[in-house]
């Protein structure tokens, strides 16, 4: 089976720009969720979508937006870029996102620098 | 909320057993899972905690005490591949699929 795969791998944008990622998850899982790496903040999450539905999310400001399509692949877009957002962003998917011991599997992130 | 503590850094040398500590803070959680991250590339899950106790997997295991609000994660026989980051999370009653991370131990293994 293919990983998760999230692309672009790499992106610089400037600030003020949006930027949209994508996110395919392990064949057959519903949930995906998003996470924002930073030196300075860890790993932090974003939010969690499952059947197309926002099922959870983090303590980000709302110009961090996300969708999942029927296909259960999902994009989360960043609007009015600031130089803080750069960072490494992950997402994991998992079969219901049921939580508990279900395994998260990451994908190798979208490194995104705003300069 | 809920918060986790890990040390930042841990040294060992090949070949020994190490340690590293997870304490939290939360009201309420399903468990404790342990993740490794080599040099900014994706987390990998290594082992889960429902209960207290230890599990083990291969050369890692993982322990809970929920009394004691700590779980370890226990790396043995440590080979230079093992140097990487590793993080504990929590997984949250009625919160889906969300973690939350602890701020990461950065393990160095040396010759």
């Amino acid at each position: 089976k293919a990983g998760v795969t999230q692309t672009p791998r790499y992106l610089i944008k400037t600030r003020g720009q949006q930027v949209t990622l994508s996110c395919s998850p392990i064949s057959g899982h519903r949930s995906v969720s998003w996470y924002q790496q930073t030196p300075g903040q860890g790993l932090q999450f974003l939010f969690e979508y499952f059947s197309e539905t926002q099922r959870n999310k983090g303590n980000f400001p709302g110009r961090f937006s996300g969708r999942q399509f029927s296909n259960s692949r999902s994009e989360m877009n960043v609007s009015t870029l600031e130089l803080g957002d750069s960072a490494l962003y992950l997402c994991a998917s998992s079969l219901s996102g049921r939580g508990g011991g279900e395994t998260q599997y990451f994908g190798p992130g979208t490194r995104l620098l705003v300069l | 909320g809920q918060s986790l503590e890990q040390p930042s850094e841990v040294t060992a040398v090949e070949g020994a057993i190490v340690q590293i500590n997870c304490t939290y803070q939360t009201s309420g959680f399903y468990g404790l899972s342990w993740y490794q991250q080599h040099d900014g590339g994706a987390p990998t899950f290594l082992s889960y905690n429902a209960l207290d106790g230890l599990e083990e997997t291969g050369r890692f295991s993982s322990f809970l005490s929920r009394s004691d609000s700590y779980g370890y994660l226990l790396l043995q026989e440590l080979q230079m591949k093992d140097s990487a980051s590793y993080f504990c999370a929590l997984s949250g009653y009625n919160q889906g699929g969300k973690l939350i991370f602890g701020q990461g131990t950065e393990l160095s293994v040396k010759p």
